[in-house]
């Protein structure tokens, strides 16, 4: 059984295209996040949500709209794809918030975009 | 100057080696995660610590808050301890993570 699953894995796609990636943990953590990592390997916190309320919320275009429907679930939305919206978009989860010394990180496999 | 930097980029070590990855910070922090990122790509939490040290393991995480400063130890490395090591910071302050660039560590037999 896998923790943080994201689907899918791979997404090839045209500009000016949107696009979603889904988000599941089956751990009860109460905590999820939206985390990029551009083509220099640099991981960057994108949104994160805590019991489905937005807690952080990134200096990221409004292209972008992350989506809870409960706490186990957060979907990535992305409108009008640009080129340099390609990278490996990882989602996240942890037990509390960050601030909580007991919350490690469980990471999803990551998906990775393309945008030609 | 990156809020984070960690040393050295890139390190190649025999099979058995004693292996040591620093990482400094200049932001406060409520504690200091270290991440392994697989070759395929998959990220997992090693260590979470806010002082002294953790072990897991062949594996050693330290922190001195004061000097901003946490090193990882790999001890008697092996290939499949080859990926990448990520130092993140945990801010004292927004609740969010700085990542360091990343180690790349690659083990031979």
């Amino acid at each position: 059984d896998t923790a943080v699953s994201q689907t899918p894995k791979y997404l090839v796609t045209q500009m000016g295209n949107d696009k979603s990636i889904k988000c599941e943990q089956n751990l009860g953590h109460d905590t999820m996040y939206w985390y990029k990592q551009d083509s220099k390997k640099f991981l960057k916190i994108m949104f994160s949500y805590n019991n489905k309320e937005l807690i952080i919320n990134e200096t990221v275009p409004n292209r972008f709209s992350p989506k809870s429907p409960d706490k186990a679930h957060l979907n990535l939305h992305i409108n009008s794809l640009e080129l340099g919206d390609s990278a490996v978009y990882f989602c996240a989860s942890s037990l509390q918030g960050l601030s909580s010394y007991n919350s490690p990180l469980h990471f999803g496999n990551g998906t990775r975009l393309t945008v030609t | 100057k990156n809020e984070v930097e960690q040393s050295p980029q890139n390190l190649t070590a025999q099979e058995g080696e004693f292996i040591t990855i620093n990482c400094s910070y200049s932001v406060g922090i409520s504690a200091l995660h270290w991440l392994q990122q697989h070759p395929g790509g998959g990220i997992v939490s090693l260590f979470m610590l806010s002082s002294g040290k953790k072990k897991h393991g062949r594996l050693i995480a330290t922190i001195n808050i004061q000097e901003k400063h946490s090193s990882l130890h790999i001890t008697a490395s092996h290939p499949r301890d080859s990926a990448v090591y990520i130092c993140a910071p945990e801010m004292e302050y927004g609740n969010k993570l700085v990542f360091g660039a990343g180690t790349i560590l690659r083990v031979k037999s």
